[in-house]
């Protein structure tokens, strides 16, 4: 069974759409995040989420919004698509804040 | 801000040698965690090994092994009778132990890109 899943694994868009990236964990974790990872594999966080408090690294456009409907979801919405968002985008999860972090597979975003 | 360094980008190791990946990090803590996380080529992130940084011991996991030097922020892997599989993408990475906003979040260096030779 897959611990952290994303969906979709591939996405490819037009500048200017708004796209959701979905993801769920069946670990029974409390915390959850997002990552990206940029054309030159470097990894950032953008947000984490915990007992409904929700991180945000400073960095990030507000056009990012995380969304959890509940505690096994955190999905990731992107408005106004931009050719800079281009990246592969990982979700994770933990029990606890300072439990091991589990990656999903990552989603290739490719905004053209 | 924690900023974590690794130097080498690219690496490569004969098939059963050992290798050694750097890595260097700054930060003001005293409390905290150290990671090593694999990308293989399907993307897939898997830790290797984690460290708490109030054991002294260095960690081990099977061919995969630590040198932690606290005082030289200095947090290096060394990989035992590499084998083909190892090929991947290894990033360092930094969790604070400390509460409070973003302290849980990892903060990854640039990676070292290991190719294992047959």
């Amino acid at each position: 069974d897959t611990a952290v899943s994303q969906t979709p694994k591939y996405l490819v868009t037009q500048m200017g759409n708004d796209k959701s990236i979905k993801c769920e964990q069946n670990l029974g974790h409390d915390t959850m995040y997002w990552y990206k990872q940029d054309s030159k594999k470097f990894l950032k966080i953008m947000f984490s989420y915990n007992n409904k408090e929700l991180i945000i690294n400073e960095t990030v456009p507000n056009r990012f919004s995380p969304k959890s409907p509940d505690k096994a979801h955190l999905n990731l919405h992107i408005n106004s698509l931009e050719l800079g968002d281009s990246a592969v985008y990982f979700c994770a999860s933990s029990q606890g804040t300072l439990g091991e972090q589990y990656f999903g597979p990552g989603t290739r975003l490719t905004v053209t | 801000a924690q900023t974590v360094t690794q130097s080498q980008p690219e690496m490569s190791v004969q098939e059963a040698e050992t290798v050694t990946l750097s890595c260097t990090y700054d930060t003001s803590e005293s409390n905290y965690y150290l990671f090593w996380y694999k990308q293989p080529p399907s993307r897939q992130m898997i830790l290797v090994i984690r460290q708490e940084a109030y054991k002294q011991q260095n960690a081990t996991e099977n061919r995969f092994s630590v040198n932690f030097q606290k005082a030289a922020k200095s947090f290096s892997l060394k990989i035992s009778d590499s084998q083909l599989g190892d090929t991947a993408m290894y990033f360092c990475a930094f969790m604070s132990a400390y509460s409070g906003a973003g302290s849980y979040q990892l903060t990854f260096g640039k990676g070292t890109k290991l190719s294992v030779i047959p």
